[in-house]
Protein backbone atom coordinates (compact mmCIF):
# COMPACT_ATOMS: atom_id res chain seq x y z
CA UNK A 1 0.00 0.00 0.00
CA UNK A 2 0.70 3.72 -0.06
CA UNK A 3 3.49 4.92 2.61
CA UNK A 4 3.53 8.95 3.05
CA UNK A 5 6.80 10.07 4.73
CA UNK A 6 7.40 13.92 5.76
CA UNK A 7 9.57 15.70 6.88
CA UNK A 8 10.17 17.80 9.16
CA UNK A 9 8.76 16.62 12.27
CA UNK A 10 9.35 19.83 14.18
CA UNK A 11 9.53 23.06 12.29
CA UNK A 12 10.67 26.60 14.14
CA UNK A 13 10.49 30.07 12.28
CA UNK A 14 11.03 33.72 12.42
CA UNK A 15 7.54 35.07 12.00
CA UNK A 16 7.76 36.54 8.12
CA UNK A 17 9.96 33.89 7.70
CA UNK A 18 8.96 31.43 4.91
CA UNK A 19 8.13 27.31 5.94
CA UNK A 20 8.80 24.74 4.07
CA UNK A 21 7.76 20.69 4.79
CA UNK A 22 8.49 17.99 2.54
CA UNK A 23 6.51 14.84 1.86
CA UNK A 24 7.59 11.61 -0.06
CA UNK A 25 4.92 9.00 -1.49
CA UNK A 26 5.82 5.33 -2.64
CA UNK A 27 2.87 4.41 -4.82
CA UNK A 28 3.34 5.69 -8.26
CA UNK A 29 -0.60 5.46 -9.21
CA UNK A 30 -0.87 8.06 -6.61
CA UNK A 31 -2.55 11.50 -7.96
CA UNK A 32 -3.89 13.90 -5.46
CA UNK A 33 -2.28 15.40 -2.37
CA UNK A 34 -4.32 17.43 -0.17
CA UNK A 35 -2.30 19.21 2.85
CA UNK A 36 -4.51 19.45 6.06
CA UNK A 37 -3.78 22.03 8.99
CA UNK A 38 -4.60 20.83 12.55
CA UNK A 39 -4.79 23.19 14.73
CA UNK A 40 -4.39 22.34 19.03
CA UNK A 41 -7.83 20.23 20.20
CA UNK A 42 -9.09 21.09 16.48
CA UNK A 43 -10.00 18.95 13.29
CA UNK A 44 -7.87 18.84 10.44
CA UNK A 45 -8.82 21.09 7.93
CA UNK A 46 -7.74 21.33 4.25
CA UNK A 47 -5.85 23.85 3.04
CA UNK A 48 -4.63 23.44 -0.59
CA UNK A 49 -4.53 20.54 -3.04
CA UNK A 50 -3.23 19.21 -5.45
CA UNK A 51 -3.75 16.62 -8.87
CA UNK A 52 -0.68 15.20 -10.84
CA UNK A 53 -1.08 16.89 -13.96
CA UNK A 54 -0.02 20.16 -12.24
CA UNK A 55 3.32 20.65 -10.95
CA UNK A 56 2.51 24.02 -8.67
CA UNK A 57 -0.74 25.23 -7.09
CA UNK A 58 -1.13 28.82 -5.15
CA UNK A 59 -3.25 29.95 -3.03
CA UNK A 60 -2.04 33.62 -1.17
CA UNK A 61 0.59 32.27 0.79
CA UNK A 62 0.97 28.97 0.20
CA UNK A 63 1.91 26.97 -2.07
CA UNK A 64 2.14 23.10 -3.05
CA UNK A 65 4.75 22.04 -5.41
CA UNK A 66 4.66 18.18 -6.85
CA UNK A 67 7.64 16.32 -8.50
CA UNK A 68 6.12 13.12 -9.74
CA UNK A 69 9.21 11.67 -11.27
CA UNK A 70 10.97 12.24 -8.07
CA UNK A 71 7.57 11.36 -6.14
CA UNK A 72 7.66 14.22 -3.74
CA UNK A 73 5.45 17.00 -2.92
CA UNK A 74 6.12 20.29 -0.62
CA UNK A 75 4.11 22.76 1.10
CA UNK A 76 5.46 26.29 1.14
CA UNK A 77 4.00 28.83 3.48
CA UNK A 78 5.61 32.74 2.99
CA UNK A 79 5.69 35.39 5.16
CA UNK A 80 4.74 33.35 7.96
CA UNK A 81 2.09 34.69 10.78
CA UNK A 82 1.33 33.46 14.10
CA UNK A 83 -1.63 31.96 13.83
CA UNK A 84 0.29 29.84 11.35
CA UNK A 85 1.40 27.45 14.29
CA UNK A 86 -0.23 24.35 13.92
CA UNK A 87 0.77 20.52 12.71
CA UNK A 88 0.28 20.23 9.18
CA UNK A 89 -0.41 16.74 7.65
CA UNK A 90 0.48 16.31 3.81
CA UNK A 91 -1.86 13.18 2.32
CA UNK A 92 -2.25 11.09 -0.89
CA UNK A 93 -4.51 9.21 -2.56
CA UNK A 94 -4.98 7.46 -6.16
CA UNK A 95 -7.34 10.48 -6.85
CA UNK A 96 -10.48 8.42 -7.39
CA UNK A 97 -13.54 9.68 -5.05
CA UNK A 98 -14.36 7.34 -2.17
CA UNK A 99 -10.06 6.41 -2.26
CA UNK A 100 -8.65 6.45 1.07
CA UNK A 101 -6.27 9.19 1.65
CA UNK A 102 -2.66 7.87 3.33
CA UNK A 103 -1.12 10.55 6.05
CA UNK A 104 2.19 11.73 6.55
CA UNK A 105 2.97 11.28 10.08
CA UNK A 106 2.62 15.35 10.09
CA UNK A 107 4.90 18.80 11.00
CA UNK A 108 4.65 20.93 14.55
CA UNK A 109 5.56 24.65 12.90
CA UNK A 110 5.88 26.83 15.21
CA UNK A 111 6.16 30.67 14.31
CA UNK A 112 8.67 32.61 16.89
CA UNK A 113 7.04 36.35 17.01
CA UNK B 1 -20.05 25.85 10.81
CA UNK B 2 -22.30 22.26 11.48
CA UNK B 3 -21.55 20.39 8.62
CA UNK B 4 -19.95 17.54 9.64
CA UNK B 5 -20.77 17.23 13.09
CA UNK B 6 -19.95 14.60 15.85
CA UNK B 7 -21.32 13.22 19.28
CA UNK B 8 -20.23 13.05 21.72
CA UNK B 9 -16.76 15.29 21.65
CA UNK B 10 -15.24 13.63 25.01
CA UNK B 11 -15.91 9.89 26.11
CA UNK B 12 -14.58 9.03 28.80
CA UNK B 13 -14.97 5.13 30.07
CA UNK B 14 -13.58 1.99 31.39
CA UNK B 15 -12.24 -1.01 29.90
CA UNK B 16 -14.38 -3.97 28.92
CA UNK B 17 -17.32 -1.52 28.34
CA UNK B 18 -19.47 -0.73 24.76
CA UNK B 19 -19.53 2.66 23.32
CA UNK B 20 -20.69 4.36 20.02
CA UNK B 21 -19.85 7.31 18.68
CA UNK B 22 -22.04 8.90 15.85
CA UNK B 23 -21.13 11.68 12.81
CA UNK B 24 -23.60 13.18 10.43
CA UNK B 25 -22.97 15.61 8.00
CA UNK B 26 -25.38 17.97 5.87
CA UNK B 27 -23.41 18.55 2.71
CA UNK B 28 -25.04 15.64 0.84
CA UNK B 29 -21.50 13.78 0.64
CA UNK B 30 -21.25 10.74 -0.72
CA UNK B 31 -18.82 9.28 1.23
CA UNK B 32 -17.95 8.90 5.16
CA UNK B 33 -14.90 7.99 6.71
CA UNK B 34 -13.84 7.48 10.22
CA UNK B 35 -10.21 7.61 10.96
CA UNK B 36 -8.10 7.12 14.49
CA UNK B 37 -5.55 9.66 15.54
CA UNK B 38 -3.21 8.20 18.42
CA UNK B 39 -1.80 10.12 20.72
CA UNK B 40 1.90 11.04 18.38
CA UNK B 41 -1.63 12.40 15.96
CA UNK B 42 -0.93 9.74 13.77
CA UNK B 43 -4.15 10.00 11.76
CA UNK B 44 -5.07 6.65 9.86
CA UNK B 45 -7.95 5.28 8.38
CA UNK B 46 -10.17 2.59 9.77
CA UNK B 47 -13.40 2.89 7.70
CA UNK B 48 -15.46 4.57 4.65
CA UNK B 49 -18.88 3.84 3.46
CA UNK B 50 -19.98 4.87 0.40
CA UNK B 51 -24.19 5.42 0.26
CA UNK B 52 -24.57 3.39 2.88
CA UNK B 53 -22.28 0.53 1.93
CA UNK B 54 -19.02 -0.36 3.02
CA UNK B 55 -16.13 0.30 0.81
CA UNK B 56 -13.18 0.45 3.06
CA UNK B 57 -12.16 -1.98 5.80
CA UNK B 58 -8.82 -1.52 7.28
CA UNK B 59 -6.97 -4.01 9.31
CA UNK B 60 -9.01 -2.95 12.22
CA UNK B 61 -10.36 -5.47 15.41
CA UNK B 62 -13.18 -6.56 14.66
CA UNK B 63 -14.15 -5.17 18.04
CA UNK B 64 -15.25 -1.91 16.08
CA UNK B 65 -18.35 -2.00 13.60
CA UNK B 66 -19.21 1.10 11.96
CA UNK B 67 -23.34 1.37 10.73
CA UNK B 68 -24.29 3.67 8.17
CA UNK B 69 -28.15 4.30 8.67
CA UNK B 70 -28.51 6.89 5.69
CA UNK B 71 -26.03 8.41 3.50
CA UNK B 72 -25.52 11.41 6.08
CA UNK B 73 -24.85 9.23 9.11
CA UNK B 74 -22.35 7.42 9.95
CA UNK B 75 -21.88 5.56 13.64
CA UNK B 76 -19.04 3.95 15.51
CA UNK B 77 -19.51 1.35 17.67
CA UNK B 78 -17.25 -0.62 19.91
CA UNK B 79 -17.18 -3.32 21.92
CA UNK B 80 -14.82 -4.23 24.74
CA UNK B 81 -13.21 -1.10 24.93
CA UNK B 82 -9.30 -1.36 25.84
CA UNK B 83 -6.99 0.93 26.87
CA UNK B 84 -5.32 0.69 23.28
CA UNK B 85 -8.55 2.30 22.13
CA UNK B 86 -7.97 5.54 23.80
CA UNK B 87 -7.56 8.42 20.44
CA UNK B 88 -9.49 11.16 18.94
CA UNK B 89 -11.70 9.41 16.52
CA UNK B 90 -12.58 11.73 13.14
CA UNK B 91 -15.08 11.25 11.09
CA UNK B 92 -15.12 12.59 7.56
CA UNK B 93 -17.20 13.15 4.21
CA UNK B 94 -16.27 13.73 0.97
CA UNK B 95 -18.13 13.67 -2.08
CA UNK B 96 -15.34 13.28 -5.18
CA UNK B 97 -11.65 14.28 -3.77
CA UNK B 98 -12.14 16.68 -1.10
CA UNK B 99 -12.43 15.33 2.58
CA UNK B 100 -13.73 17.43 5.34
CA UNK B 101 -13.59 16.23 9.21
CA UNK B 102 -15.50 16.57 11.73
CA UNK B 103 -14.75 17.94 15.34
CA UNK B 104 -13.13 14.67 16.58
CA UNK B 105 -14.58 12.85 19.42
CA UNK B 106 -11.44 12.41 21.89
CA UNK B 107 -12.35 8.73 23.61
CA UNK B 108 -10.38 7.84 27.16
CA UNK B 109 -10.43 4.56 28.21
CA UNK B 110 -9.82 4.18 31.62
Amino acid sequence: GENVEQHPSTLSVQEGDSAVIKCTYSDSASNYFPWYKQELGKRPQLIIDIRSNVGEKKDQRIAVTLNKTAKHFSLHITETQPEDSAVYFCAASRGFGNEKLTFGTGTRLTIIP
Amino acid sequence: DTAVSQTPKYLVTQMGNDKSIKCEQNLGHDTMYWYKQDSKKFLKIMFSYNNKELIINETVPNRFSPKSPDKAHLNLHINSLELGDSAVYFCASSHGLQQYFGPGTRLTVT
